[in-house]
Formats: C-alpha cells, structure tokens, sequence
C-alpha cells in the first residue's frame, strides 16, 4: 500500500534560518514519483519538483534543494535562507508507476511559518 | 494556453442538498481527478475519468458521482450532503498513464451549513 508521512505538523523559524521538511514513504513498487507541493493560503497547488525512484541525484533550485534516499524511504526538502514568502503548507506526494493506479497520495502536510 | 479551471470558487450548501462542481482541463489533456481536501490534510483522491468512464475510485462513498463530456471537461457531484463534506475539492488534469504529469486547478470550497 501506498503510504506518505509528514511527520512535522508545524514549523516556525525566523527569517533566514535554514529549514528542512522531512517525508517518509511507503510503497511496493519498484518504479514511482515523489512529488513536492506547496499551498500558499490561497489553496492553490504550486508544484514544486517530481523525482522518479530511479534518480537519487540531489537536486538544488535555487534556495530549495531536495534529497532523495530510498535506503530510508526519504524524500526531504530543505530551504535555505527562508523568507516570509515561504510561509504555506508542503505536501509531499507519491505515485506508483507500475500498478496502473492514477492516484496521487499525499501526507498531511507540513505548516511552516517563517518570522520576519 | 488555458490551464485547469474550475467552478465555482465557493459554494455554501445545507445538509442533504446536492452539489454539482465543474472542471475544465488544461488544453490537450484527456484525464480528470478529483481530489477532496479537508482543513488540516492533505488532498485524498476521489475518483478519475478518461474516456468518459470512471477508470479509478478512492475510498469514497456513493454519494459521490462524477461525469466527463465529450470535450474532457468533468463534473463532480455530491448528494445528500453532510456536514463533513466541507473541504476544498481539487481537480487535476493529466494525459491517461501520466499521473505522475498532473495539472491541479484553483479548486472549489464547499462549505456545507
């Protein structure tokens, strides 16, 4: 089964500090997607970055950067040098390429507030 | 290039009306998901549409129906509403096979009184 788990609920730091958002997953496939979004209070989705299972290469853009690990099962995000725009919530997402599902299946999502 | 739209924004309904949202997918896209949405979760997949048939259905009740025309755009609807259907319904499109290339729209508040 296919399984996400943000386990921080909520974050608050001052602006500039650095931040990273942990993300767990489960799945039973051997190809899927992992998946970054972010949810200003406008409740729009804003995609942020897809990997698939076969490309462990960190990635950086700009003040994100991304670390992938599927000896744990992560897929963690890091902002460096926050800003007050980053304020939102972050869901990390999963998809199975293999088993035909279509879905998306996302954590709960992490709050992060960032201080001026 | 247009992407996803949906209607309305908001919606106020009353327990056991109906509800009926629209989705217009992003140009060339062929697939319609919905996603449901509750304060403080994430979004949880409700259903997808491709050739005007359901082809994939999250762990949601029949009150739950949705339709695609003929030009891809798709309707959910929710009958005998309940007071924990409030949420913010998202719609994403895609190509079929390619859910890993979804398009989200703005989405719907439904706020059920």
């Amino acid at each position: 089964a296919q399984k996400v788990t943000q386990a921080q609920t909520e974050i608050s730091v001052v602006e500039k500090e650095d931040v990273t958002l942990d993300c767990v997953y489960e799945t039973r496939d051997t190809t899927y997607y992992l998946f970054w979004y972010k949810q200003p209070p406008s409740g729009e989705l804003v995609f942020l970055i897809r990997r698939n299972s076969f490309d462990e290469q960190n990635e950086i853009s700009g003040r994100y950067s991304w670390n992938f690990q599927k000896s744990t099962s992560s897929f963690n995000f890091t902002i460096t040098a926050s800003q007050v725009v980053d304020s939102a919530v972050y869901f990390c997402a999963l998809s199975e390429a293999l088993t035909g599902s279509e879905k998306l299946v996302f954590g709960k999502g992490t709050k992060l507030t960032v201080n001026p | 290039d247009a992407g996803v739209t949906q209607s309305p924004t908001h919606l106020i309904k009353t327990r056991g009306q109906q509800v009926t949202l629209r989705c217009s997918p992003k140009s060339g896209h062929d697939t319609v998901s919905w996603y449901q949405q509750a304060l403080g979760q994430g979004p949880q997949f409700i259903f997808q549409y491709y050739e005007e048939e359901e082809r994939q259905r999250g762990n949601f009740p029949d009150r739950f129906s949705g339709h695609q025309f003929p030009n891809y755009s798709s309707e959910l609807n929710v009958n005998a509403l309940l007071l924990g259907d409030s949420a913010l319904y998202l719609c994403a499109s895609s190509l079929f096979g390619r859910a890993y290339e979804q398009y989200f729209g703005p989405g719907t508040r439904l706020t059920v009184t």
